[in-house]
């Protein structure tokens, strides 16, 4: 079974760009969530996916977006990019996302972005 | 709010035991989770504990004392390849999504 697959795997931009990054979850999961990854600050979530809608928002401003497909193939967009938005942006896909139980993320290996 | 403190670094010989503790403060908690991820690569589920007590998977454990709000992942007969950053986590209060400590890196030397 495939894992989850995140492209592209590197990315430069200069601020006031956009960016759109795209994720592949595993077959027949659902739930797709987007983390930003940075040295200084770990892990933080951005959103979560679950058939076509999104469920759940962490405390970023509104240049972030995203979107999931029917496929459960889901993007996420960056506009008006800023020096700080530099980080590792990472995809985690689940069955049916984390609820009650202990169901686990599976992550992709994320996209590098680099904000000029 | 949700927040996790965790050691930001370890160091450790090949062959003997670590530690890594997270201390948490939730509103609803459900579990305390822990993923490792090396240099460059994804971030991997190792454990979950729900309820008090040790679970042990291989050479790894992780204890949960939700009383304490405390957790702790244990690493016995640590090999080179354990070099790695590990983190805990636990889901917000919707229990849709994971907030994770910012992690822990740990070296392990010959």
């Amino acid at each position: 079974k495939a894992g989850v697959t995140q492209t592209p795997r590197y990315l430069i931009k200069t601020r006031g760009q956009q960016v759109t990054l795209s994720c592949s979850p595993i077959s027949g999961h659902r739930s797709v969530s987007w983390y930003q990854q940075t040295p200084g600050q770990g892990l933080q979530f951005l959103f979560e996916y679950f058939s076509e809608t999104q469920r759940n928002k962490g405390n970023f401003p509104g240049r972030f977006s995203g979107r999931q497909f029917s496929n459960s193939r889901s993007e996420m967009n960056v506009s008006t990019l800023e020096l700080g938005d530099s980080a590792l942006y990472l995809c985690a896909s689940s069955l049916d996302g984390l609820g009650r139980t202990n169901e686990k993320l599976f992550f992709g290996s994320g996209t590098q972005l680099s904000v000029l | 709010g949700q927040s996790l403190e965790q050691p930001s670094e370890v160091t450790a010989v090949e062959g003997a035991i670590v530690q890594i503790n997270c201390t948490y403060q939730t509103s609803g908690f459900y579990g305390l989770s822990w993923y490792q991820q090396h240099d460059g690569g994804a971030p991997t589920f190792l454990s979950y504990n729900a309820l008090d007590g040790l679970e042990e998977t291989g050479r790894f454990s992780s204890f949960l004392s939700r009383s304490d709000s405390y957790g702790y992942l244990l690493l016995q007969e640590l090999q080179m390849k354990d070099s790695a950053s590990y983190f805990c986590a636990v889901q917000n209060q919707a229990g849709t999504a994971l907030i994770f400590g910012k992690g822990t890196t740990l070296s392990v030397s010959s």
